[in-house]
């Protein structure tokens, strides 16, 4: 399978815990996203690499929230001290990158805090 | 900033129906426009995409949409719904230079049989 790889597919964590979640995208993409989605919401914007470069970062919900992409290939986005607000799925998609290209999602991360 | 309005939250269709999904946007210049499809608990799939010339585009399992630049539109449609059909539906836009696709709030395709 050569689409996007999220892991784990489901995490329930206790309230305070903190969470680390993974996206492998597409081989050849070097742009990648991560979205939060809520229940009967469109996906929303958090941030997004070019490469190993975090180009947007201010979309991010709080300074609990933080991602990384240490080599422009896989990213992780980490939530710390998570409160029972941060249930959510979280997306992640890559794109080849330029004007015209699509983003392609994974089946992202199902999020409950307890 | 650019936007998506997606005004109808449910759209409910017998199979067999013909059916349009209303998606606004709000930029300046022409923008990139999506369509995807998601079914419970999965990601998001592409279902076709316009970035220029003609105006009426066409994307898998029988899906079109059409861009009206004077009504800064760009809704779906299907001439036959399948039960299979059954998912919600999200409209996005890229600004061009922004890269970072915005998405509406989704409309849900309910198929009567």
């Amino acid at each position: 399978d050569t689409g996007v790889s999220q892991d784990p597919r489901h995490k329930i964590t206790k309230r305070g815990q903190n969470v680390t979640f993974r996206c492998d995208p597409i081989s050849e993409h070097n742009r990648l996203y991560w979205y939060r989605q809520t229940l009967g919401q469109g996906p929303e914007f958090l941030t997004y690499f070019q490469n190993e470069a975090q180009l947007e970062k201010s979309r991010l919900l709080s300074d609990r929230f933080s991602a990384e992409r240490p080599k422009g290939s896989f990213s992780t986005l980490e939530i710390q001290r998570t409160e029972q607000g941060d249930s959510a799925m979280y997306l992640c998609a890559s794109s080849l990158g330029g004007d015209t290209t699509e983003a392609f999602f994974g089946q992202g991360t199902r999020l409950t805090v307890v | 900033a650019q936007s998506v309005t997606q005004p109808d939250i449910h759209i409910t269709v017998s199979e067999g129906a013909s059916l349009e999904l209303r998606c606004n946007y709000s930029y300046g210049a022409t923008p990139y426009l999506f369509w995807y499809v998601q079914s419970p608990g999965q990601g998001l799939q592409l279902l076709l995409k316009y970035f220029s010339g003609d105006t009426l585009v066409q994307g898998i399992k029988g899906f079109e949409a059409e861009f009206k630049r004077s009504q800064s539109s760009f809704n779906l449609r299907k001439p036959s719904v399948h039960w299979s059909d059954a998912a919600e539906y999200f409209c996005a836009v890229v600004s061009g230079g922004s890269y970072i696709p915005t998405f509406g709030r989704g409309t849900s395709l309910i198929v009567h049989p």
